[in-house]
This record gives C-alpha cells, sequence and structure tokens, in this order.
C-alpha cells in the first residue's frame, strides 16, 4: 500500500541551528515526491519537489531535500532556521508516470516550533 | 496567475444543513482536486477532475458528498445533511494536467468548515 510515514509529530530547534525533518514512503513505483509548508488556518505552499534526476533538490526559503531510494526516504533541512519558519510540514508522494491521477497521499505532518 | 481560491473561506452550519463550496483553479489548470484534512491530519484525497470529467473519487467521499466542474472550470463541492465529523478543512487545488510529465498540485486557502 502507498503511504508516508513522518516519525516525527512536533519538533523544536532554536533561531540558527540546522534543521532536518525525516519522511520515509512506501510506494510501488518511482515515486514523485513533495514537501509542503502549511500556516496555522492557511492551505499549503509547495516547498520543492523531486521527479527525476539529481537526488539533492533545492527549494524556496532556503530548503532543500535529498531523494535516498535505498531508504526510501525524501528528508527535507535548512542548514540555518528563523523564526518565520515556524508552521506545520507535510510530505506527499504521489504521481504514476503517465497516469491518469495524479493524488497525493499525505504524511501526518510535523509541527516545528522555533525557540529564540 | 492569481493561484487557486476557494470561497468562503469559513463556513459554520448546524448539523443536517446542506453547505456548498467552491473553488476557482488557477487559469489553464486542467485537472483539479478535493482534499480533506482533519485536525492534526495531513490531508486526505477526495476526488480529482480532469476539465469537467471527475476521473477519481475516494472511498471518504459518502453519498451525502458531491462535486462538479461543470465547465472545466470553477468546481463546486456539496455536503448534505452534514454531520459534526465533516467538520473540517476543505482544501482545492489544480495543476496543468496530461502531458505534464512534472505535474505539480497548487492548493488554494482552504475552506474550514465547522459543524455545530
Amino acid at each position: 500500500a502507498q503511504s508516508v510515514t513522518q516519525p516525527d509529530i512536533h519538533i523544536t530547534v532554536s533561531e540558527g541551528a540546522s534543521l532536518e525533518l525525516r519522511c520515509n514512503y512506501s510506494y510501488g513505483a518511482t515515486p514523485y515526491l513533495f514537501w509542503y509548508v502549511q500556516s496555522p488556518g492557511q492551505g499549503l505552499q509547495l516547498l520543492l519537489k523531486y521527479f527525476s534526476g539529481d537526488t539533492l533538490v533545492q527549494g524556496i526559503k532556503g530548503f532543500e531535500a535529498e531523494f535516498k531510494r535505498s531508504q526510501s526516504s525524501f528528508n527535507l533541512r535548512k542548514p540555518s532556521v528563523h523564526w518565520s519558519d515556524a508552521a506545520e510540514y507535510f510530505c506527499a508522494v504521489g504521481g504514476r508516470r503517465g497516469g491518469a491521477t495524479n493524488k497525493l497521499i499525505f504524511g501526518t505532518g510535523t509541527l516545528l516550533a522555533i525557540q529564540p | 496567475d492569481t493561484g487557486v481560491s476557494q470561497d468562503p473561506r469559513h463556513k459554520i452550519t448546524k448539523r443536517g444543513q446542506n453547505v456548498t463550496f467552491r473553488c476557482d483553479p488557477i487559469s489553464e489548470h486542467n485537472r483539479l482536486y478535493w482534499y480533506r484534512q482533519t485536525l492534526g491530519q495531513g490531508p486526505e484525497f477526495l476526488t480529482y477532475f480532469q476539465n469537467e470529467a471527475q476521473l477519481e473519487k475516494s472511498r471518504l467521499l459518502s453519498d451525502r458528498f458531491s462535486a462538479e466542474r461543470p465547465k472545466g472550470s470553477f468546481s463546486t463541492l456539496e455536503i448534505q445533511r452534514t454531520e459534526q465529523g465533516d467538520s473540517a478543512m476543505y482544501l482545492c487545488a489544480s495543476s496543468l494536467g496530461a502531458g505534464q510529465s512534472t505535474d505539480t498540485q497548487y492548493f488554494g486557502p482552504g475552506t474550514r468548515l465547522t459543524v455545530l
């Protein structure tokens, strides 16, 4: 079955510290992978995506993620967090290549808090 | 490009009433998706349109739910005889669609439904 696991429900980091949010997926074929961010009461904003090619992808707001096929992981990283990064982060998988549908399967999210 | 818009942003209704939500996708996006997000969870796929055709429906979409996209542009999601369990954020997303090897979904701000 297709699924996404985000093991960390809640993470607190100090402003200026590095960040890594974990994401593991289960998918029958080579997946499309996404990270979205959601501020309270808002919709989802796309941070970055992986479709093919270079396994290290760069996104907006200084985020990057690395696709590791052997570990079925797509962890999100940022070298130095800012207070404005406090939000909920969702990893998603989907997109059968050439398929008729592209529905996304989301993890349960990781809530990021920033300490001053 | 004005992004995906949803209306209303908030809806409070009494149990048993009918409600209707509207989604306007990014112009020229052929695909439109509805997701539901409950507190503490990631979004869950409800249904998907390719132009005006509804191509996939989740088992989450009970008989009380109906979605339309009559002219292949905006979409409506109606819930009849609302129940307290319908309280959630309803998210709409759109993407360019078929033929796109790197199809990416862009989300609207959501409609928050509270059923009393």
